[in-house]
Formats: structure tokens, sequence, C-alpha cells
């Protein structure tokens, strides 16, 4: 199975800071990865696909970047909607794998 | 307006049988493949596995393999998630999402709580 590793699990941040989570995965799966939102009490909701797309009628403050095993999401000014719980996930190869999660916290 | 609506929250005792839900609509049900993420409480999102509409054809995570069965009756464009023999760990929140083409999840049910306790 291919591990995600995502960094940090948690992170308190202020309106407006720029904030980045990174995912590693332990070998190459392309851009095979997309990124996910979940509020307390709620479905997932895609952010970013194929590692860099910005699914439509996300806000363009979210942005993903990488390839092969290093990725990034950068929200460049976090609001307070953003606080929220975020998760990769590589669909490269069978069983897809999560990250464990970074909790976005307020400061 | 592509919608995935689950079945309610159900209470089950260890032992007992479940089927869960999802109804697909404001799509081609049989051209695409529907997923379950399990979610314990408090923890992370789990891939459990996927089910292409149109032919059945199944793809399994190792850690769930056995443990339960995926299915769909594309009459009805409906996708399912059974236990033939639930256990307390089996408590969780269980999500069905939509496969985008090739990519990941594009769209999501709002998620069918099973609680297992005697």
């Amino acid at each position: 199975d291919i591990q995600m590793t995502q960094s940090p699990s948690s992170l308190s941040a202020s309106v407006g800071d720029r904030v980045t989570i990174t995912c590693r995965a332990s070998q190459d799966i392309r851009n095979d990865l997309g990124w996910y939102q979940q509020k307390p009490g709620k479905a997932p909701k895609r952010l970013i696909y194929d590692a860099s797309s910005l699914q439509s009628g996300v806000p363009s403050r979210f942005s993903g970047s990488g390839s092969g095993t290093e990725f990034t999401l950068t929200i460049s000014s976090l609001q307070p909607e953003d606080f929220a719980t975020y998760y990769c996930l590589q669909h490269n190869n069978y069983p897809w794998t999560f990250g464990q999660g970074t909790k976005v916290e307020i400061k | 307006e592509v919608q995935l609506v689950q079945s309610g929250a159900e209470v089950k005792k260890p032992g007992e049988s479940l089927k869960i839900s999802c109804k697909g609509s404001g799509y081609r049900f049989t051209s695409y493949w529907i997923g379950w993420v399990r979610q314990m409480p408090g923890k992370g999102l789990e891939w459990m596995g996927l089910i292409y509409s149109g032919d059945s054809d199944t793809r399994y995570s190792p850690s769930f393999q056995g443990q339960v069965t995926i299915s769909a009756d594309k009459s009805i464009t409906t996708a399912y998630l059974q236990w033939s023999s639930l256990k307390a760990s089996d408590t969780a929140m269980y999500y069905c999402a939509r496969r985008d083409r090739e990519g990941d999840f594009d769209y999501w049910g709002q998620g069918t709580l099973v609680t297992v306790s005697s």
C-alpha cells in the first residue's frame, strides 16, 4: 500500500495567515492526488484535484502543488470559514489512501 | 445537479446484519464508480472500496475485504454497503462518494451513522 504522510497533524493560525500543509507519498504517485476539507459533522469537500487543479467554486486562496512524492496545499490568506480538517488522498494505486489529516485551529 | 443521498442512521446489535444505501441522481449513474469511506468517531478518513456502477466491477481495500460487501443496483441508481455480522468496532460514519472519471472523489453523500452496541 502507498503510505501518505501528512504534516503537521494540527496547526494554530490567525485570520490572514498563510498556511501550508504537506503530504508525502511512500512512492511516486505522479499527480494523482486530491485535497479535501472537512468541517465538523459534514462530509468532506474536494478543494484540489490532480494535485494542482482548483475545484470549481472553491476560492482562489486555495492552491495545490507538487508531483511524484511531495505535495503541498496552501491557503494564501486564512479566512474564518477555513478552520477545518484537511486531508490528502492518493488514487494512483489501489488501495487508495488518505493522509492522517491536519486540523487547522484558530490562534 | 449531481446528488448522492444516503440512507438514515442505524442502531444495531453485535452480530446483526445491515445494508446501507447511496442513491445517485443528476448524472449517468452507470458511467461512474461509487466509493465508500469510513470515519470512526474522532478519527480520520479510511478508503474502503469502489464499485463501477455499469458492471459492478469492485475494488476493496485489504483492510475491508471480507468484512463488508459493496454492491449496486443500476436499475434504481443505488449503491450499497453491507455487513453480515456487525461488530462494535463497525461503529462509524460511512460516506459514499462518486469517482470523478479517472480521478478521485468529486461528490459526496451526507453520511450514514452506524452505531453497533449491545
